[in-house]
């Protein structure tokens, strides 16, 4: 059963500052892996998708870098900003027409 | 294009009543997927249609619970005989079949459900 483990649960920055986020999953076998933003009360917004067969994804400030061997990702933000005070959660895909499972998110605070 | 959108946003109900959320996914979208979310946790899979087809069931899907996609677009989630347990964020979220690509799935705003 595979199961996503996200550190640290909270993070608070200084605007700014440029941070990691990490996820790490524990079966190799997916199929893509996404990034995602959740804002309080809010549904989620697909920030980055990455495929199995690629290293990393860029837009804008964030990029994210996926090691399937080591089942792990990071998402890097850079030049923080209180905006994107949010949560942020990864997920996982084992396989075209399976489900995504779900890691339980860091909560980011950038502070001013 | 509105993107995803559920109904109600917000329900409060009593302990044994029954509830049903209504979710139109983007209109080209095939894949319409249900999802579970409380607080401090990340979503859990409930189900997915492809089309008018619901080709997968989680677990935590009692039998309480049914879901149907009638002509292939919009969706609903029903619970019957509803527990506080019950009480949570649905999401639902759609996306194309997948491509060699891979496709990007999109969530709706969710409707949040509190049993009394």
């Amino acid at each position: 059963k595979q199961e996503v483990t996200q550190i640290p649960a909270a993070l608070s920055v200084p605007e700014g500052e440029n941070l990691v986020l990490n996820c790490s999953f524990t079966d190799s076998a997916i199929y893509n892996l996404q990034w995602f933003r959740q804002d309080p009360g809010k549904g989620l917004t697909s920030l980055l998708l990455i495929q199995s067969s690629q290293r990393e994804q860029t837009s804008g400030r964030l990029n994210a870098s996926l090691d399937k061997s080591s089942g792990r990702s990071t998402l890097y933000i850079a030049a923080s900003q209180p905006g994107d005070s949010a949560t942020y959660l990864c997920a996982v895909k084992a396989g075209t027409a399976s489900k995504l499972t779900f890691g339980t998110g860091t909560r980011l605070q950038v502070t001013l | 294009d509105t993107g995803v959108s559920q109904n109600p946003r917000h329900k409060i109900t009593k302990r044994g009543q029954n509830v049903t959320f209504r979710c139109d996914p983007i209109s080209e979208h095939n894949r319409l997927y249900w999802y579970r979310q409380t607080l401090g946790q990340g979503p859990e899979f409930l189900t997915y249609f492809q089309n008018e087809a619901q080709l997968e069931k989680s677990r935590l899907l009692s039998d309480r619970f049914s879901a149907e996609r009638p002509k292939g677009s919009f969706s609903t989630l029903e619970i019957q005989r509803t527990e506080q347990g019950d009480s949570a964020m649905y999401l639902c979220a759609s996306s194309l079949k997948e491509r060699s690509s891979g496709n990007t799935i999109y969530f709706g705003e969710g409707s949040w459900l509190t049993v009394v």
